[in-house]
């Protein structure tokens, strides 16, 4: 499986910031995700990365508190804007190729919003 | 929409022993299972997935068991070791979403004594 970087591994931000994740990958894939993971908490789909166009959010989830960059097939961004304590959570980026199923992820990013 | 339910919430097992985590889904439809594996500190780790077409797939000492029928499907860890101690997530694929739209169980959190 392709191996998966994020950036950074964790971060302690004051309120009304703003922070961008990088999640790198050293193959190109087809499929890149962004999840959020609160303390504690299982899994939860905030947006599919787009390559060269708009990423597609999910319910509850939308483009202005989490702008999403997708340049080429192995590299997305993720931002969390206007921070309150409420975005403390693990973001995490996963990856797939469209010929199966399978779903990977990176080792997550710790944020926590003071 | 879909949801997963897993259990139990906790599993504290003697090394040697075996593990077994339940999952139930909702919707019928659903046809692809992962398991993931998370460590402290670290991101989700496919270990294991089965499709709806198979009732049974094994791998070493970890086995996933589906009914579709009754709509759950199982993960069984035999021979427990204590690096199988981890949050272990069962997931279900939304029938006809995109590679990402992966629903959750809300984990279970094993703990194999030495």
């Amino acid at each position: 499986s392709a191996v998966i970087s994020q950036k950074p591994s964790r971060d302690i931000c004051q309120r009304g910031t703003s922070l961008t994740i990088q999640c790198q990958v050293d193959s190109q894939v087809t499929m890149m995700f962004w999840y959020r993971q609160q303390p504690g908490q299982s899994l939860t789909l905030i947006a599919t990365a787009n390559q060269g166009s708009e990423a597609t959010y999910e319910s509850g989830f939308v483009i202005d508190k989490f702008p999403i960059s997708r340049p080429n097939l192995t590299f997305s961004t993720l931002t969390v804007s206007n921070m309150s304590p409420e975005d403390s959570s693990i973001y995490l980026c996963s990856v797939g190729q469209a010929t199966n199923e399978k779903l990977f992820f990176g080792s997550g990013t710790q944020l926590s919003v003071l | 929409g879909e949801n997963v339910e897993q259990h139990p919430s906790t599993l504290s097992v003697q090394e040697g022993d075996s593990a077994v985590i339940k999952c139930t889904y909702s919707d019928s439809a659903s046809n692809y299972f992962p398991w993931y594996k998370q460590e402290l500190g670290k991101g989700p780790q496919l270990i294991i997935d089965i499709r709806s077409n198979v009732g049974e797939k094994k791998d070493q000492r970890i086995a996933v068991t589906l009914n579709k029928t009754a709509k759950h499907f199982s993960l069984h860890i035999t021979e427990t070791q204590p690096e199988d101690s981890a949050v272990y997530f069962c997931a279900a694929k939304i029938p006809g979403g995109s590679q990402g739209n992966l629903i959750f169980g809300k984990g279970t959190k094993l703990s194999v004594k030495p």
